[in-house]
């Protein structure tokens, strides 16, 4: 299957701090990149649909201005979490959607652990 | 409703036997797909196995294979030769092609546990 890398795996910050997240696709090209926010013990909840070259398509009940998506090239979106809280903790997963000749399937990147002290 | 339907929080199994975890979905659109992903404790989420509504076939991918019963609207997934790395999550998870919200979202069940004994 295709490849999909996050960074940071893990990061600790001081509430009231941003954090940045990126999502990228090593072996192939993803015009479209998924956001998802997961619980312990949960399902995961989609919160955004990144667009190369056009505006995130957020969910409903999400804030767009905390948490912003950029998909500035084929290969790569950010999820920057801005003024994080505490409630913000929690474990953050992409997806890029591999839509070459025959396949239609979201490979998911390793996720990121937030902790908001 | 719910879209996708898990209705097992915990299975498990003794190893090298088979399992099937169950999925049901509801859905009005005529084309969609079907997907399970394996979610062991490290969090990642690994794609195991694809059924297209227009296959004819069910899938296979190795020892996982896909019961595709598309009047029931159900699509379990078998495990064979059950081994202990299978220890993890399990998630069915469908894609609706004609989703009027487009970008092909994944609708994601609850997910099953799955522990293999020794």
């Amino acid at each position: 299957g295709a490849v999909v890398s996050q960074h940071p795996s893990r990061v600790i910050c001081k509430s009231g701090t941003s954090v940045k997240i990126e999502c990228r696709s090593l072996d192939f090209q993803a015009t479209t990149m998924f956001w998802y926010r997961q619980f312990p013990k949960q399902s995961l909840m989609l919160m955004a649909t990144s667009n190369e070259g056009s505006k995130a398509t957020y969910e409903q009940g999400v804030e767009k201005d905390k948490f912003l998506i950029n998909h500035a090239s084929l290969t790569l979106s950010t999820l920057t979490v801005t003024s994080a809280h505490p409630e913000d903790s929690s474990f953050y997963i992409c997806s890029a959607r591999d839509s070459r000749e025959g396949t239609d399937t979201q490979y998911f990147g390793p996720g990121t652990r937030l902790t908001v002290l | 409703a719910q879209k996708i339907t898990q209705t097992q929080p915990g299975m498990f199994v003794q190893e090298k036997e088979a399992v099937t975890l169950d999925c049901t979905y509801d859905t009005s659109d005529p084309s969609y797909g079907l997907f399970w992903y394996k979610q062991p404790s490290s969090g990642e989420m690994i794609f195991l196995i694809y059924q297209g509504s227009y296959d004819q076939q069910n899938a296979t991918e190795g020892r996982y294979s896909l019961n595709f019963q598309k009047a029931r609207k159900s699509a379990n997934l078998v495990i064979s030769a059950s081994q202990l790395g299978d220890s993890a999550m399990y998630f069915c998870a469908m894609r609706e092609d004609q989703n009027p919200g487009g970008y092909n979202k994944l609708i994601f069940g609850a997910g099953t546990r799955l522990a293999v004994h020794p």
